[in-house]
């Protein structure tokens, strides 16, 4: 089973800084997908970036883009010029695509909990 | 808004009771998960429908049931209620349900058992 881990609980960055988030995974595949979610005070999952595992090329978001290192199984999520919406919960996920024909779930980790700083 | 509406917001009942939850996927979408989001547990899939097709299970409980109706809205039923199932009950929806989709979710049932 895939397992998906990020080891910091809590982080803080100041306005307009940068800040990275780590997160690692486990996994025997050598596809899949992997994913950022957000999730604000008012407690809904929002999107934020995803990536391809066949795809050398790091995904970008606006701001946010994030650092693939698939031989290190590692999928962190930097945010640029950080701003007080970014505040939030912000969790990784995998997805396998071989769970079956039209189906496939979201595994998760713990959650990183981001504070911004005026 | 993702455009995934859940009922009720929030929940609050007795040990040993049954409740109903109830999904309405974004127009088009054809597919819909249910996660539970505990303190203890974190983010956990429970279980994936297509087309009012049982696609994927999860870490489902034997209490707990879902469906899929005709006009793609969900309900999660949760039976023999225990004090461990209090959690934010989120369901989400994609188009056709593969990998390729996005999940795009709704903004949860938060339950508390008494």
């Amino acid at each position: 089973a895939q397992t998906v881990t990020q080891s910091q609980p809590e982080m803080s960055v100041q306005e307009a800084e940068t800040v990275t988030l780590s997160c690692t995974y486990d996994t025997s595949e050598s596809d899949y997908y992997l994913f950022w979610y957000k999730q604000p005070p008012s407690r809904q999952m929002i999107l934020v970036i995803r990536q391809e595992a066949y795809k050398q090329q790091n995904a970008t978001e606006n701001r946010f883009s994030v650092n693939f290192q698939k031989a290190a199984k590692s999928f962190s999520l930097k945010i640029s010029d950080s701003q007080l919406g970014d505040a939030a919960m912000y969790f990784c996920a995998y997805a396998s695509p071989y769970s079956g024909a039209g189906s496939y779930q979201l595994t998760f980790g713990k959650g990183t909990k981001l504070s911004v700083i005026p | 808004d993702s455009g995934v509406t859940q009922t009720p917001k929030h929940l609050i009942t007795a040990t040993g009771q049954r409740v109903t939850l109830r999904c309405s996927p974004r127009s088009g979408d054809l597919s819909v998960y249910w996660y539970q989001q505990s303190l203890d547990q974190g983010l956990q899939f429970l279980i994936q429908y297509y087309n009012g097709e049982e696609r994927a299970k999860g870490n489902i409980l034997e209490r707990f049931s879902a469906q899929q109706f005709p006009d793609l809205h969900s309900e999660l039923n949760l039976s023999s209620l225990e004090l461990g199932d209090s959690a934010l009950y989120f369901c989400a929806s994609s188009l056709t349900g593969g990998v390729t989709d996005t999940q795009y979710f709704g903004p949860g049932t938060r339950l508390t058992v008494l």
